[in-house]
């Protein structure tokens, strides 16, 4: 069975300040990687994916992932947050073929503070 | 365009009772996921519907069935209703099946077991 790790539950930043989500999963086959965001009130929404190709990728609002294949990673990275990037962060794993069965991690709540 | 909408959006039930989930998703998408989201986790996959059949199940036991209509909307049952099972229940729909269709997803159902 695939699993999903998000290491930092809780992050606290101040604007400005560089951050990196860690997203590490456990599958061995090929999978699809996503990273999806709870702004406050709002609905999950996706902030980007990785299906194949370059394994860095960009996504919306500033943010990039980096897949690395050898620590099954899918780290989360923005260079300079604002508060409007408090939020509760969730990384998922889709395996690629067979049954459908997407694995979220549990979230990491972000707060940035002005 | 309207987003994918959940009903109720709030649900208190007493054990032993049963209940009925409510989804519409996004004009044109056919697929239609539910999950269940407990407090401090990140979304547990419950079923997926594809085309009015399922085409996945996670870990929930039977008294957790589902089922999608010819419109594409889907209804989540769950009988015999135990105190575990209070939790957020979202809904994500997407344009098809495939691993890499990103989920849209709603604002959930929280229901209330007492």
């Amino acid at each position: 069975a695939q699993s999903v790790s998000q290491h930092n539950h809780h992050v606290i930043l101040s604007e400005a300040a560089s951050l990196e989500l860690g997203c590490n999963y456990s599958y061995g086959g090929t999978v699809n990687l996503f990273w999806y965001v709870q702004y406050p009130g709002q609905h999950l929404q996706l902030l980007l994916k990785y299906f194949s190709g370059d394994p860095l990728v960009k996504g919306i609002k500033g943010f990039e992932a980096e897949f690395i294949k050898s620590k099954f990673s899918f780290n989360l990275r923005k260079p300079s947050v604002q508060w409007s990037d408090t939020a509760e962060y969730f990384c998922a794993v889709f395996s690629s073929g067979g049954s459908y069965i997407p694995t979220f991690g549990r979230g990491t709540s972000l707060i940035v503070h002005p | 365009d309207a987003g994918v909408t959940q009903s109720p959006t709030h649900l208190i039930k007493t054990r032993g009772q049963h209940v009925t989930l409510r989804c519409s998703p996004i004009s044109g998408h056919k697929s239609v996921s539910w999950y269940q989201q407990v407090l401090g986790q990140g979304p547990q996959f419950i079923f997926q519907y594809y085309e009015k059949e399922e085409r996945g199940r996670g870990n929930f036991p039977d008294r957790f069935s589902a089922r999608q209509f010819p419109n594409y909307s889907s209804e989540l049952n769950v009988n015999a209703l135990l105190l575990g099972d209070s939790a957020l229940y979202l809904c994500a729909s997407s344009f098809i099946q495939g691993n890499n269709s990103p989920l849209h997803f709603g604002n959930g159902t929280r229901l209330t077991v007492t």
